[in-house]
């Protein structure tokens, strides 16, 4: 089955620099990469997702990219603010008839430091 | 709009206790439900999903059990609770198209500590 692997699990950047948030998957069938924020005791948050036909997105100050050769794909935030400070969770899932198995990373506690 | 609820939001349990945890989903029908556990400072594991009422896959072989006695109620049950079953269950949903590439939804977790 599929396995993400998500680096770094912590990360601590200054407030208006950049973090990266790296994740690879061992499945080549996978094609729906999202990543989460989750806050302290709530549920997880979509921010921004990718499908396999799209090699980057890009939202405001979010962007991922995905090199499906080497199955990896990334979460970059700019202008990081002290609202950008959670727990970020990449995920990777095939699309099936029915349901959606996402599998999720270990997620990485980002903190930005004012 | 739709919205999801789990309740209660924390628990705690004695070993050996049964469990009942409830989800609801607002305002969409026939949607994918989803359970998942998430252990401290780890990732989600997905424990249950269900594409239909009556309908349980279940991803991980444990102590626990789903149902889906409505359309848009999924309930997570054990018989007989163990210290590793402590932790934060997250309920989630996504519409129910097949082949698509849907957003999962989650609620707000139910913070579950088994003593």
């Amino acid at each position: 089955g599929e396995n993400v692997e998500q680096h770094p699990s912590t990360l601590s950047v200054q407030e208006g620099d950049s973090a990266v948030i790296k994740c690879t998957y061992s499945d080549s069938a996978s094609n729906y990469f999202p990543w989460y924020k989750q806050e302290l005791g709530k549920g997880p948050q979509l921010i921004i997702d990718i499908r396999s036909n799209v090699g980057e997105k890009k939202d405001q100050r979010i962007a991922v990219t995905l090199n499906k050769t080497a199955k990896h794909f990334s979460l970059h935030i700019t202008e990081t603010q002290p609202e950008d400070s959670a727990v970020y969770f990449c995920a990777a899932s095939p699309i099936i008839q029915g349901a959606q198995k996402l599998v999720f990373g270990q997620g990485t506690r980002l903190t930005i430091n004012p | 709009s739709q919205t999801i609820h789990q309740w209660p939001a924390t628990l705690v349990q004695p070993v050996g206790s049964p469990l009942s945890l409830e989800c609801t989903v607002e305002g969409t029908s026939n949607p994918n439900l989803y359970w998942y556990r998430q252990a401290a400072g780890r990732g989600l594991q997905l424990l249950f999903y269900s594409v239909g009422i009556g309908q349980i896959s279940s991803e991980v072989p444990q102590n626990l059990s789903a149902s889906r006695p409505q359309d848009r109620q999924f309930i997570l049950s054990s018989k007989k609770l163990l210290l590793s079953d402590s932790g934060f269950y997250l309920c989630a949903w996504s519409e129910g198209t097949s082949g698509s590439w849907d957003e999962q939804f989650f609620g707000p977790g139910t913070r579950l500590t088994v003593l």
